[in-house]
């Protein structure tokens, strides 16, 4: 499957911890997404990157995030001094070379419970 | 500021029922596209379709068919013969022409019961 992934799936913290996420987009996709999702509510957008340079972050991005994108392949996303109202679903998607028509396409998320 | 509002929070039908999400916007721009994606328990946002803001033609695509009128600046979808496989949350997105980055609605969570 060549589908966007993301690992782990599932984590659990406690407050204070810090926590990384990593995501791999879909093979030869050189734009990557970040996005946080809380119950209820659409996905609101973190971070984007075009390869390895990070172009636009949210303001929801505040300074305990941090997301990288080194060799402009996979991404991961640091949360630092963890709260509990980041608890939330993230979410990663990678979009194609191309205009900003192109699609994104979504991985399966980590659910992250900070205690 | 572009907006996206699903009004409809829950829909609840039984099988084989039609069934239509509803999916408003607001901007400004004259282009710009329009998504749904279908995010089903396992929490995957799936793609659906996309329009361009030049394109209004309805869309069918099997059970799914989509209805885009820019005079009401919707966006709806409908599910023909509803299944239990269909139970999922539904989001629309919108994108202004130029940027990477969708807003999406709220989502309605569709049940469909057997």
């Amino acid at each position: 499957d060549t589908g966007v992934s993301q690992d782990p799936r599932h984590k659990i913290t406690k407050r204070g911890q810090n926590v990384t996420f990593r995501c791999d987009p879909i093979s030869e996709h050189n734009r990557l997404y970040w996005y946080r999702q809380t119950l209820g509510q659409g996905p609101e957008f973190l971070t984007y990157f075009q390869n390895e340079a990070q172009l636009e972050k949210s303001r929801l991005l505040s300074d305990r995030f941090s997301a990288e994108r080194p060799k402009g392949s996979f991404s991961t996303l640091e949360i630092q001094r963890t709260e509990q109202g980041d608890s939330a679903m993230y979410l990663c998607a990678s979009s194609p070379p191309g205009t900003t028509t192109d699609t994104q396409y979504f991985g399966p998320g980590t659910r992250l419970t900070v205690l | 500021a572009q907006k996206v509002t699903q009004a409809q929070t829950e829909i609840s039908v039984v099988e084989k029922e039609d069934v239509t999400l509803d999916c408003v916007y607001e901007t400004r721009d004259t282009t710009y596209y329009l998504f749904w994606y279908k995010q089903p328990p396992s929490g995957e946002l799936v793609f659906l379709i996309r329009r361009n803001s030049f394109d209004e033609q309805n869309e069918i695509s099997g059970r799914y068919s989509w209805n885009f009128q820019k005079s009401t600046s919707s966006f709806n979808f409908t599910i023909t013969a509803s299944q239990v496989v269909d139970s999922a949350v539904y989001f629309c997105a919108f994108k202004r022409g130029g940027s990477y980055i969708p807003t999406f609605g709220r989502g309605t969570s569709l049940i469909v019961h057997p």
